[in-house]
């Protein structure tokens, strides 16, 4: 079956860069997806990385190596209302092709 | 352009009752797939509907169930409620089938408590 590793947890100060792992195990790969959830609230698209390499959006970037079966997500310049969850997500196949997310990240960030 | 909207937002149950929940997806998005999260758990998919059929159902048991109207609108039921089903039932669309590169536009989700 399809399984993502990512840390429970990541803590920073404002103005710092954090990056979170994601690791996967799917068959069938087709994309790696990040997704921010603020308490209460409903998940929102951050970025997607079908090939290798680094995409930018503005103080995020994410990275994926599918030779690897691993990706990040690394946020710039921290700012308070950063402090969220954090989920990595694939689609993968093998004839199911249901999406999958990690548990999520908890990013703390302090003044 | 309004986004995902879900009904109701809280809904408290007890053990054995069913439930229906609602999902209003963005104009124009087509497909509509379930999640359920509880704390610590991430996202758990349910299924995924595109154009009324269903493409994808994820491991859950088929108290489960689900469909999807002409409109794209989508409702999720669960039969013969259980205290593990307390959970926050999110809903999300897309433009896309699911292809790879799709966008998930997510809803508030529905905060269901099981007593």
């Amino acid at each position: 079956g399809q399984s993502l590793e990512q840390p429970s947890e990541v803590t920073a100060v404002e103005g710092a860069i954090v990056q979170i792992n994601c690791t996967y195990q799917t068959s069938g790969f087709y994309g790696l997806s990040w997704y921010q959830q603020h308490d209460g609230g409903a998940p929102t698209f951050l970025s997607y990385n079908a090939l290798d390499g680094l995409e930018e959006t503005g103080r995020f970037s994410s990275f994926l190596s599918r030779s690897d079966s691993y990706g990040y997500l690394l946020l710039q310049e921290l700012q308070m209302k950063d402090s969220a969850s954090y989920f990595c997500a694939v689609r993968s196949g093998g004839g199911s092709y249901i999406p999958t997310f990690g548990r999520g990240t908890s990013l703390i960030v302090h003044p | 352009k309004a986004g995902v909207t879900q009904t109701p937002r809280y809904l408290i149950k007890t053990r054995g009752q069913q439930v229906t929940l609602s999902c209003s997806p963005i104009s124009g998005h087509r497909s509509v797939s379930w999640y359920q999260q509880t704390p610590g758990q991430g996202l758990q998919f349910l299924f995924e509907y595109f154009s009324e059929t269903q493409r994808n159902k994820g491991n859950f048991p088929g108290r489960f169930s689900g469909r999807q109207f002409s409109n794209s609108r989508s409702e999720m039921n669960v039969s013969t409620l259980e205290l593990g089903d307390s959970a926050l039932y999110l809903c999300a669309s897309s433009a896309a089938r699911g292809t790879g590169n799709e966008k998930l536009f997510f809803g508030s989700g529905t905060q269901l408590s099981v007593l």
